[in-house]
């Protein structure tokens, strides 16, 4: 099976300009979580979908965005960047059962200037 | 509200034993999971407790009890790939699906 992919992998963005970074689950999985991973926060819970709603939710402003297809790719939007968006932004995807294993993809890392 | 305690550095020579603990405070969680991260990777599921007792997956082994709040990551023959960082997490009964990491134990295996 492939694993969960990530696109693109590298992205350098300017103040104030959007984002939109996409991830692919594992064939069969249907929950997609975002996490964003800094080295002063650590690994955060942005938010995660499933069957094409937004579920859960953590503790981001409105300008983290997501959502979810009907093949269960997703997508995850960034607006207005601010310098503290430079981040690794990581998708997990996993079977509905819980303690599933979550699944990571490569990563996205972002770089605002 | 949720936080896990880990370690932020552990130091140990190849062949050794390493224990990397985890004490956490939450509500409610369905289980503790240990992940693996290398430098510019991502993270690699290792092991998870959904019950108190000892998990053991080849060199690698994890303890929980949910009575003491604690938990810990055993790794045992260790290799120099084994230097990485290791988070512990938690998925809490109140955010389905959302995990809550540990800052992460860097471990470095010296020759």
């Amino acid at each position: 099976k492939a694993g969960v992919t990530q696109t693109p992998r590298y992205l350098i963005k300017t103040r104030g300009q959007q984002v939109t970074l996409s991830c692919s689950p594992i064939s069969g999985h249907r929950s997609v979580s975002w996490y964003q991973q800094t080295p002063g926060q650590g690994l955060q819970f942005l938010f995660e979908y499933f069957s094409e709603t937004q579920r859960n939710k953590g503790n981001f402003p409105g300008r983290f965005s997501g959502r979810q297809f009907s093949n269960s790719r997703s997508e995850m939007n960034v607006s207005t960047l601010e310098l503290g968006d430079s981040a690794l932004y990581l998708c997990a995807s996993r079977n509905d059962r819980a303690g599933e294993t979550q699944y990571f993809g490569p990563g996205t890392r972002l770089l605002v200037l | 509200g949720q936080s896990l305690e880990q370690p932020s550095e552990v130091t140990a020579v190849e062949g050794a034993i390493v224990q990397i603990n985890c004490t956490y405070q939450t509500s409610g969680f369905y289980g503790l999971s240990w992940y693996q991260q290398h430098d510019g990777g991502a993270p690699t599921f290792l092991s998870y407790n959904a019950l108190d007792g000892l998990e053991e997956t080849g060199r690698f082994s994890s303890f929980l009890s949910r009575s003491d709040s604690y938990g810990y990551l055993l790794l045992q023959e260790l290799q120099m790939k084994d230097s990485a960082s290791y988070f512990c997490a938690v998925e809490g009964t109140g955010g389905y699906n959302k995990l809550i990491f540990g800052a992460g134990t860097r471990l470095a295996v010296h020759p």
